[in-house]
């Protein structure tokens, strides 16, 4: 089975911070890797997929970003928004594991 | 839009087995794969199996392994998951998600909460 780890799994900062997220694959994962985010009570949302491509209705301040060897990845907020506080997981979708997830909270 | 509506609450007792409905509209129901997913309390997300709603046929995850049983019925467009001897640690809430041809679930249902307990 792949294994995904996320760190880390919780996140403090201020609106207006970048924050960065990070996953790896035990296995090289082809960059089929999506990254959704999840609010209490909610259905979890698309984000992104294929490592980079960013879902319609998200906006730019997140991005995705994958490595050469298929193992590390990476989620990018560049402004965190009051709506980003949630908590995101990344998946890898050759058998559909999640990682560990990270809560973004307020400082 | 594509709607995914999920049956309501269930508890149930230890040993007991549990089915959770999930109803799709909005796009050709047969045309993507269903996947649900589970998340037990202050834990991650949990993939349990997916179906072929063309076919029926099924994969689950190892840890379900004969006790989670995926059926659709595509004269209603509805797909079912039935988990068996239930058990505490089965308590969670439970989604179903659509999988876009590559693979990752562009849309989810609800959720459904299953709480075990005697």
């Amino acid at each position: 089975d792949i294994q995904m780890t996320q760190s880390p799994s919780t996140l403090s900062a201020f609106v207006g911070d970048r924050v960065t997220i990070t996953c790896r694959a035990s296995q090289g994962v082809n960059n089929w890797v999506a990254w959704y985010r999840h609010k209490p009570g909610k259905a979890p949302e698309l984000l992104i997929s294929k490592a980079s491509n960013l879902e319609g209705g998200f906006p730019s301040r997140f991005s995705g970003n994958g490595s050469a060897s298929g193992t590390d990845f990476s989620l990018t907020i560049s402004s965190l928004q009051p709506d980003d506080f949630a908590t995101y997981y990344c998946q890898q979708y050759y058998s559909y594991s999640f990682g560990g997830g990270t809560k973004v909270e307020m400082k | 839009q594509v709607q995914l509506v999920q049956s309501g609450a269930e508890v149930k007792k230890p040993g007991a087995s549990v089915k959770i409905s999930c109803k799709a509209s909005g796009y050709t129901f047969t045309g993507y794969a269903m996947h649900w997913v589970r998340q037990a309390p202050g834990q991650s997300l949990e993939w349990m199996g997916w179906i072929n709603t063309g076919n029926g046929n099924t994969k689950s995850s190892q840890n379900f392994q004969g006790r989670v049983t995926l059926t659709r019925d595509t004269s209603s467009n509805t797909l079912y998951m039935e988990l068996s001897s239930l058990r505490s640690e089965d308590t969670a809430v439970y989604y179903c998600a659509r999988a876009r041809a590559a693979g990752y679930f562009d849309n989810w249902g609800q959720g459904t909460l299953v709480s075990v307990s005697s």
